[in-house]
């Protein structure tokens, strides 16, 4: 099945620190990753779109500057939280689509980012 | 209203009892339907994709997708202690770019 690799899966660090995740599909390749946020018993909440070869969709409310978004393969997709503060900590989860039409999404097992 | 709705729960049930999950949506636009199961902390695991209206069958689950009544279901029969998780229905229009609408999930304990 479709293998969607997220790294680092925790990260602790002090406030104003910049967070690199990454998003990887391993046996597939992805035209389109998607980022996500999920708050404790919540959904899931989209960030942005993430499209090999160009700029990110990002969803109303969501900060470009905040959170950089760099799809530069059909297999890598990467999510900058830039000085993150506090209220930045919370569980981000990718996920990627094939390449092929109609395909659904597979995701990540997550990254939980606590920001002290 | 959501364009999704789907009921938190929580659901408990006694091991071996059948669940049924369902979801109701507003947009005929979608076309493609999919069951995600989420254990805490993870990502969510996709359990069921469908594009037609009727049943699909795998294993102990099974979805159902009603088109007409803008209404899906996933059942799972024979019910386990493993398979308490949240369970999130997600739906999507065509379209390469197109992005999933999730439910709010359904918190299932499955107890001994």
């Amino acid at each position: 099945g479709a293998v969607v690799s997220q790294h680092p899966s925790r990260v602790i660090c002090k406030s104003g620190t910049s967070v690199k995740i990454e998003c990887r599909s391993l046996d597939f390749q992805a035209t389109t990753m998607f980022w996500y946020r999920q708050f404790p018993k919540q959904s899931l909440m989209l960030m942005a779109t993430s499209n090999e070869g160009s700029k990110a969709t990002y969803e109303q409310g969501v900060e470009k500057d905040k959170f950089l978004i760099n799809h530069a393969s059909l297999t890598l997709s990467t999510l900058t939280v830039t000085s993150a503060h506090p209220e930045d900590s919370s569980f981000y989860i990718c996920s990627a689509r094939d390449i092929q039409d109609n395909q659904p999404q597979h995701f990540g097992d997550g990254t939980r980012l606590s920001i002290l | 209203q959501k364009e999704v709705e789907q009921d938190p729960g929580p659901l408990s049930v006694p091991e071996g009892a059948i669940v049924s999950l369902n979801c109701t949506y507003s947009n005929s636009a979608f076309q493609y339907f999919m069951w995600y199961r989420q254990y805490s902390r993870k990502g969510p695991e996709l359990l069921m994709y469908t594009y037609s209206s009727g049943n699909k069958e795998d294993g102990r689950f099974t979805a159902q997708v009603d088109k007409s009544s803008k209404y899906i279901s996933l059942f799972i029969r024979d019910s386990q202690p493993s398979d308490s998780a949240t369970y999130l229905c997600a739906m999507q229009s065509p379209g390469g770019y197109n992005k999933l609408i999730f439910g709010a999930g359904t918190r299932l304990a499955v107890h001994p």
